[in-house]
């Protein structure tokens, strides 16, 4: 099974701010990555597939890169709206979720 | 409008049985892909298994904590997936949710979620 892992699992930061996110794979996933983002209460909602993709209806200051083993999450300009729990997730194999980073209110 | 609305969540003893249902519409359910992922209170995101379309042979597959418990099956008549749960443990008291995966591999849909507790 892949794992996923997520770095940093929390994270206090600043309307205005450029986060960014880290999940790395126990093994080479390809492209095969999607970020999901969760407030509390709520349903994940798809922000990114396929590492870079954006779904559709989600902000551009939303952006994902990476390869192999290794991905990011980028908001470049942290809105009060985005203050929630980040996923990734692969579907290289069976699909796992990485542990979640929460970004909260600095 | 796209639409996924999970129903028959409630408390069960352990050892107990649980039937899911999750009703679709807004997308070609026929072609998708759909899965059931749990939250465990104040935990994140589980993958529990998924049922392919007909198309690929409506095969199963399922993550080891439920295999052999639990069972996704799809009715494409009816647009509805449903997820069959037996022997439930207190370990699997969680917010159930479907999910869709309809074009790219992603889980580009997903239900209100349904709470599923195991006690006695």
């Amino acid at each position: 099974d892949i794992q996923l892992t997520q770095s940093p699992s929390f994270l206090s930061a600043s309307v205005g701010d450029r986060v960014t996110i880290t999940c790395r794979a126990s093994q080479v996933i390809g492209s095969y990555l999607a970020w999901y983002q969760q407030k509390p209460g709520k349903a994940p909602k798809l922000l990114i597939y396929t590492t870079s993709t954006l779904q559709s209806g989600v902000p551009s200051r939303f952006s994902g890169s990476g390869s192999g083993r290794e991905f990011t999450l980028t908001i470049s300009s942290l809105q009060p709206e985005d203050f929630a729990t980040y996923y990734c997730q692969q579907f290289s194999s069976y699909p796992s979720f990485g542990p979640g980073t929460k970004v909260d209110i600095k | 409008e796209v639409q996924l609305v999970e129903s028959g969540g409630g408390l069960v003893e352990p050892g107990g049985s649980l039937r899911l249902s999750c009703a679709a519409s807004g997308f070609t359910f026929s072609d998708a892909w759909m899965s059931w992922v749990r939250q465990a209170p104040g935990k994140g995101l589980e993958w529990i298994g998924r049922i392919k379309n007909k198309g690929v042979g409506g095969a199963t597959d399922y993550a080891a904590p439920v295999k052999g418990r639990f069972t996704i099956s799809r009715d494409d008549s009816k647009t509805t997936v449903f997820l069959q749960m037996n022997s439930l443990k207190t370990e699997d008291t969680a917010v159930y949710y479907c999910t869709a995966e309809a074009g790219n591999p992603s889980f580009e849909y997903w239900g209100q979620g349904t709470l599923v507790t195991v006690s006695s």
